[in-house]
């Protein structure tokens, strides 16, 4: 089975504070995806990689960074949080092997709260 | 640019009803997937189902199936004597190339509440 695995399920912060989420994969898969989810927003691509030191922006990268140092892992990065980055994210990832047919799995999550 | 609707927020229902979560979706491409997702209180997404642009087959597994209608552009999922523990968001999804590499476009999701 796909494992997929997040640091922390809740997480509170102070604004300005600099935040790492961290996401673990150990199905040797390629692509790994960050997203957030919001009441009535449904799920949101913040950036996604498909390869080690590799990333694209999603739909909403500002105020976020990532990196992805190896290929299991791959960190989000708020460099300041902020009280409207109060939100769920969720990692995910998936083979490249067959490209647009490949399911996405994903983590459980990780509630985060910016005071 | 690729789009999902999920017009139905939320659906209430008593056990053992049926019930069918809507998807409509928009896309340019001939080729795409199409998948469905159910993220239980939990929170951890749970993949159910991809279906492919050329495949106009119904599936079923067990208590749920799926109705792909290329001519209306949806893919709608219905649940047959829903239970309880079917309570959850459930998240239609469409493949789409970006950048050269796969990523999914999500509905808002529909929120599904069965009652006792």
């Amino acid at each position: 089975d796909v494992k997929v695995t997040q640091s922390s399920r809740y997480l509170v912060k102070r604004t300005g504070e600099k935040v790492f989420l961290e996401c673990v994969q150990d199905m040797d898969h390629e692509n790994m995806f960050w997203y957030r989810q919001d009441p009535g927003l449904g799920l949101r691509l913040i950036y996604f990689s498909y390869d080690v030191k590799m990333k694209e922006k999603g739909d909403i990268p500002e105020g976020y960074s990532v990196s992805r140092e190896k290929k299991e892992r791959f960190s989000l990065i708020l460099e300041s949080a902020s009280t409207n980055q109060t939100s769920m994210y969720l990692c995910a990832s998936s083979s490249e092997t067959g490209g647009l047919m490949e399911t996405q799995y994903f983590g459980p999550g990780t509630r985060l709260l910016v005071l | 640019a690729q789009k999902v609707t999920q017009a139905q927020t939320e659906i209430s229902v008593v056990e053992k009803e049926d019930v069918t979560l809507d998807c409509v979706y928009e896309t340019r491409d001939t080729t795409y997937y199409l998948f469905w997702y159910k993220q239980p209180p939990s929170g951890e997404l749970v993949f159910l189902i991809r279906r492919n642009s050329f495949d106009e087959q119904n599936e079923i597994s067990g208590r749920y199936s799926w109705n792909f209608q290329k001519s209306t552009s949806s893919f709608n999922f219905t649940i047959t004597a829903s239970q309880v523990v079917d309570s959850a968001v459930y998240f239609c999804a469409l493949s789409e190339a970006n950048s050269g590499y796969s990523t999914l476009t999500f509905g808002k999701g529909t929120m599904l509440l069965v009652s006792p």
